[in-house]
């Protein structure tokens, strides 16, 4: 298994600002996954990181507002940029072990 | 777009088995059937895994039919704590390729 620590685990946030979510993985991963889930839905992808590159967005997401950063094999941010309401989900990181993904707890997110 | 289909939601007594069904009428050859659930307010969690034949472990079962068009996870022993979304997904066994999420299957265990 692998042991992913996520923080926070909730935010209030104002419309307008940042939050910086970050992800640690207890052993190194080449890449990490965020993933979104807003209200009563299922999770989308959002991004792919990879150590030492740029991160791969998903239809929808853009680096302006979902900037990422991974600057090791065991630890990634995301940072949900100039917040709405609409921004308002949960957030999870996940990693890829032995062909299962885990997960991290996720971030809630309410913005205000 | 998630490659698979599941019922929305399900009811089953506390103490039963629990058979949630998933559809993949589309997949290829080299992807195997994932299950994951999702308790409340935590994330997914892996359940078990196949390719073609069943499998077992000691959360569940997976029977995969033999065109390997649909499958379903059993919960021998259904509890209240396993009242939980599951959610199907088909992917290739490869690392790095993430999971494309369907909306699952809400399972409510009754006591």
């Amino acid at each position: 298994s692998a042991v992913i620590s996520q923080k926070p685990s909730r935010d209030i946030c104002q419309r307008g600002t940042s939050l910086t979510i970050q992800c640690q993985v207890d052993s190194q991963v080449t890449m990490m996954f965020w993933y979104r889930q807003q209200p009563g839905q299922s999770l989308t992808l959002i991004a792919t990181a990879n150590q030492g590159s740029e991160a791969t967005y998903e239809s929808g997401f853009v680096i302006d507002k979902f900037p990422i950063s991974r600057p090791n094999l065991t630890f990634s941010t995301l940072t949900v940029s100039n917040m709405s309401p609409e921004d308002s989900s949960i957030y999870l990181c996940s990693v890829d072990r032995n062909t299962e993904a885990f997960f991290g707890q996720g971030t809630r997110l309410t913005v205000v | 777009d998630a490659k698979t289909t599941q019922p929305t939601s399900m009811d089953c007594a506390e103490g039963r088995a629990a058979n949630l069904p998933c559809n993949h009428s589309t997949i290829s050859g080299n992807e195997y059937v994932y299950w994951y659930r999702q308790i409340h307010s935590q994330g997914p969690q892996y359940i078990i895994h196949g390719l073609k034949n069943n499998e077992t472990n000691e959360m569940a079962s997976l029977i995969i039919t033999e065109d390997r068009k649909s499958s379903t996870l059993i919960l021998p022993h259904a509890t209240l704590r396993d009242t939980a979304v599951y959610y199907c997904i088909v992917r290739v066994d490869n690392y790095g390729q993430n999971f494309v999420f369907g909306p699952g299957t809400r399972l409510s265990v009754l006591p």
